[in-house]
């Protein structure tokens, strides 16, 4: 059950668009539709932004979005603000029955 | 609203055991997959277990198998987590969370558990 490799940081300044990978492997994400991407602010709880690759809850902004392709999610924030900046973790889940978080990205607003 | 508040954390020594509690309101516990994630401080999410609505599947991550028991009692409204067997790499901020939205579209606030003697 090795962690999804995400870059560590991915820095943009406010307005433009950045993209945060997420990769796997056949097992997890590219074997299953259930990739799922979370925000955290330092000191809360994660909160969910996209499920199932690219679908967006309630109340999340249309400038969030998901993707994939093969063994490689991706969650593209676009028109980068500042309280965008968190980190970010994906998930998916496994051929075991269970689910693995991704390392964690750091998205710095310059 | 919907509600999740874990309790149960605290210090504990290595070898101990201890039993988180997620005291769930505002929606149907027996209709939801519940799971249990951590936190280290500083460091990554990890997932821990999940349980069906209907308690028959559990699931766990290899690092907690054969030590950790996830359960639930819907007329408790409160879904578990026994911990065994403690170890200092478990230290971490514990989450419950309602399994809607994939993995979990609605969680606690998290409860600290330090294994350290």
């Amino acid at each position: 059950q090795s962690a999804l490799t995400q870059p560590a940081s991915v820095s943009g300044s406010p307005g433009q668009s950045i993209t945060i990978s997420c990769t796997g492997t056949s097992s997890d994400v590219g074997g299953y539709n259930y990739v799922s991407w979370y925000q955290q602010h330092p000191g809360k709880a994660p909160r969910i932004m996209i499920y199932e690759v690219n679908n967006r809850p309630s109340g999340i902004s249309n400038r969030f979005s998901g993707s994939k392709s093969g063994n490689t999610a991706s969650l593209t924030i676009s028109g980068l603000q500042a309280e965008d900046e968190a980190d970010y973790y994906c998930t998916s889940y496994t051929s075991s029955s269970t689910y693995v978080f991704g390392t964690g990205t750091k998205v710095t607003v310059l | 609203e919907v509600h999740l508040v874990e309790s149960g954390g605290g210090l504990i020594q290595p070898g101990g055991s201890l039993r988180l509690s997620c005291l769930t309101s505002g929606f149907t516990l027996s209709a939801y997959w519940m799971h249990w994630v951590r936190q280290a401080p500083g460091k990554g999410l990890v997932w821990i277990s999940r349980i069906n609505p209907d308690g028959t599947i559990r699931n766990y991550a290899d690092s907690v198998k054969g030590r950790f028991t996830i359960s639930r009692d819907d007329a408790k409204n409160t879904l578990y987590l026994q911990m065994n067997s403690l170890r200092g790499d478990d230290t971490a901020f514990y989450y419950c969370a309602r399994g809607d939205y994939g993995l979990a579209g609605t969680w606690g606030q998290g409860i600290l558990v330090t294994v350290s003697s």
